[in-house]
């Protein structure tokens, strides 16, 4: 059961664009989202995340927007820049009763913002 | 944030083999994490290690399958073992600091083909 869904398994936007990576969720538990940048053979780096008491954080040129009602969340890149090229992962988190906030993660959205 | 190495980067191994996975960090941090990508999938967590007790499984792996070690608060292994082709995959080790925005931090992964 895929708890953290990525419908869209890749992406292709064009330089100063707008790049937007959707997720879904199932588990309305979950109370931290967080998105992951990941580039060819490096870890995954964190990127920006948001707490379920907000619907919107902003970073710079990221921003991440989230919908509980419909359990789904967003990526918003603006603009798109060619280094921008990676796999996303969203990923969510919740306490449960050990405390240990698990983090579950979508299978991932390629990237690849032209030039 | 954290620096976070891991040894090897890559290896081919013959079914039925073990390999241990190796994880070195800058930082002292009690709880460090052991996840897995296979082809195509998301990062699924394999366990949670902690120092000093031992590594707590998921559902779906096993201690005589996984064997994890962490004798230090810089340090941790995995190890796979009795390998199957379907356990070619990329092994990541996390760690997540305390305080801070709960974000984690991983390794570069460790890619493994079992043939």
């Amino acid at each position: 059961d895929q708890q953290v869904k990525q419908n869209s398994p890749s992406l292709s936007v064009q330089e100063g664009r707008i790049s937007i990576l959707n997720c879904d969720y199932t588990n309305s538990m979950f109370d931290y989202f967080l998105w992951y940048k990941k580039y060819p053979a490096e870890g995954p780096t964190f990127l920006i995340s948001i707490s379920s008491i907000k619907d919107k954080n902003e970073d710079g040129r990221f921003t991440v927007f989230l919908n509980k009602s419909a359990k789904h969340l967003s990526l918003h890149i603006v603009p798109s820049q060619p280094g921008d090229s990676a796999v996303y992962f969203c990923a969510a988190s919740f306490g449960g009763s050990s405390g240990t906030y698990k983090y579950i993660f979508g299978t991932g959205t390629r990237l690849k913002v032209l030039a | 944030s954290a620096v976070i190495s891991q040894k090897p980067s890559r290896d081919i191994c013959q079914r039925g083999t073990s390999l241990t996975i190796q994880c070195q960090v800058d930082s002292q941090v009690t709880m460090m994490f052991w996840y897995r990508q296979q082809p195509g999938q998301s990062l699924t967590l394999i366990a949670t290690a902690n120092q000093g007790s031992e590594a707590t499984y998921e559902s779906g792996f096993v201690i005589d399958k996984f064997p994890i070690s962490r004798p230090n608060l810089t340090f941790s292994t995995l190890t796979v073992s009795n390998m199957s082709p379907e356990d070619s995959s990329i092994y990541l080790c996390s760690l997540r600091l305390a305080g801070g925005k709960n974000e984690q931090f991983f390794g570069p992964g460790t890619r493994l083909t079992v043939l």
